[in-house]
């Protein structure tokens, strides 16, 4: 079935890299997201790689694919207080019609 | 840009009552999302619609649940009747593009 799965809880120093790792199993993806919640918000569209890629670099954010593995990371380099959120990992599934699934999220916390 | 607007933002109802929430999505996206989320878990997709066709609802309870997206544009969901497990943040979402979706900042519904 459709899963996708992350770790619960990050917790980093302020200045630090963070890494995010997030395994998912439609191995037929086309896209796969990294979203940003931060509380009492909705969720924030942070970065996406396509399939045919293995690394995607934006400003801080560096995003690694495994296809072997499925295994998808984020890194935040110099992580701030304010990268304080969940993390969500996603993956449309079901071909052009696809829709997107979400992991249960990574809660990031940075302390200064 | 104008974002996805969702209203309202908070909504308490007695368990058995009924509730409509309400989405206008990002002009110009064909794709319109509402996910379920519960508190510490990752969003639901609970129905997708393509213009003004449902694409799909198979994890929509349908003896409760319910949503039109009249004309392709805005949409509402409506639980009818509430129960208390159907307390949740419902989020609705857009896409132009498969996959790149935009988020409202959520309806937080508390049954009681």
């Amino acid at each position: 079935g459709e899963d996708v799965e992350q770790s619960l809880f990050l917790s980093v120093r302020e200045g630090d890299s963070s890494v995010i790792n997030c395994t998912y199993t439609d191995s037929s993806s086309t896209y796969l997201y990294w979203y940003k919640q931060e509380p009492g918000a909705g969720l924030q569209l942070l970065t996406y790689i396509f399939s045919n890629m293995d690394m995607k670099q934006d400003q801080r954010l560096t995003v690694l694919l495994n296809k072997k593995d499925k295994h998808l990371s984020l890194r935040i380099a110099d992580t701030q207080t304010g990268d304080s959120a969940i993390y969500f990992c996603a993956e449309i599934t079901g071909g052009s019609q696809g829709n997107l699934i979400f992991g249960k999220g990574t809660k990031l916390s940075v302390k200064p | 840009e104008a974002g996805v607007a969702q209203s309202p933002r908070y909504k308490i109802i007695e368990k058995r009552q009924s509730v409509a929430f309400w989405c206008n999505p990002i002009s110009g996206h064909a794709t319109l999302y509402w996910y379920q989320q519960i508190l510490g878990q990752g969003p639901k997709l609970l129905i997708q619609f393509q213009n003004n066709g449902v694409v799909d609802d198979s994890q929509l309870p349908k003896d409760r649940f319910s949503a039109e997206r009249l004309k392709g544009v805005d949409s509402t969901l409506k639980i009818q009747p509430a129960k208390l497990e159907d307390s949740a943040v419902y989020l609705c979402a857009s896409s132009f593009e498969q996959g790149e979706a935009f988020f409202g900042q959520g309806t937080r519904l508390t049954v009681v």
